[in-house]
């Protein structure tokens, strides 16, 4: 099955710098990568997401870059807020197959006013 | 806007003993999935469910483990003997037809004794 690997596990910023999270994974037929940010008790809500025929994509301050040759998609936070303090996952479909999906471990962010 | 919920939000049972968790999909979704989520760790995919039937299951999702739509809207994951280590947030969520975006409900976080 998929394995997707997340880094760092934690990640302190200033606030105002930029945020970058990796994430690799195993299956190259994998054609859906969503990101999911979740608050402390809450529940994990999508910030962004990517399918393998695209390579880039921007909603404000995140983007989400993906590499299919390499295997490994990014986060990019720029203008990073205290309110951005949160734990952030990735996930991977397995191929093309939309109802099951492989989580990283998970990063934690940490934005510094 | 429309929103997974789910009841509990928390259940502590004993081990050995049924559990039943339910959740309310958004109303015009046709999948729906269970995720668990161990304290501190990623979140696992459990089963995912179209048309009245399981479309995929984790290895996890063994023998104890059944979902169910009892009705037009509910949606209920049973555990029928559970172990110490079914300890955990248990997330529900669904998608709309022809969407990429999965919708996570608040979570019942389990707890065994």
């Amino acid at each position: 099955g998929e394995n997707v690997e997340q880094h760092p596990s934690t990640l302190s910023v200033q606030e105002g710098d930029s945020a970058v999270i990796k994430c690799t994974y195993s299956d190259s037929a994998s054609n859906y990568f969503p990101w999911y940010k979740q608050e402390l008790g809450k529940r994990p809500q999508l910030i962004i997401d990517i399918r393998s025929n695209v390579g880039e994509k921007k909603d404000q301050r995140i983007a989400v870059t993906l590499n299919k040759t390499a295997k490994h998609f990014s986060l990019h936070i720029t203008e990073t807020q205290p309110e951005d303090s949160a734990v952030y996952f990735c996930a991977a479909s397995e191929g093309y197959n939309f109802n099951k999906f492989y989580f990283g471990s998970g990063t934690k962010l940490n934005v510094k006013p | 806007e429309p929103e997974v919920t789910q009841t509990p939000s928390h259940q502590v049972t004993q081990m050995g003993q049924e559990v039943i968790l339910r959740c309310v999909p958004i109303s015009n979704h046709l999948y729906f999935y269970w995720y668990r989520q161990i304290l501190g760790q990623k979140v696992e995919f459990l089963v995912s469910f179209y048309n009245n039937e399981i479309s995929e299951k984790s290895e996890i999702f063994d023998d104890q483990f059944s979902v169910e739509r009892p009705d037009g809207s509910n949606f209920t994951l049973k555990i029928r003997s559970t172990k110490l280590e079914d300890s955990a947030m248990y997330f529900c969520a669904s998608r709309a037809s022809g969407r990429d975006t999965q919708y996570f409900g608040p979570g019942t976080r389990l707890t065994v004794l």
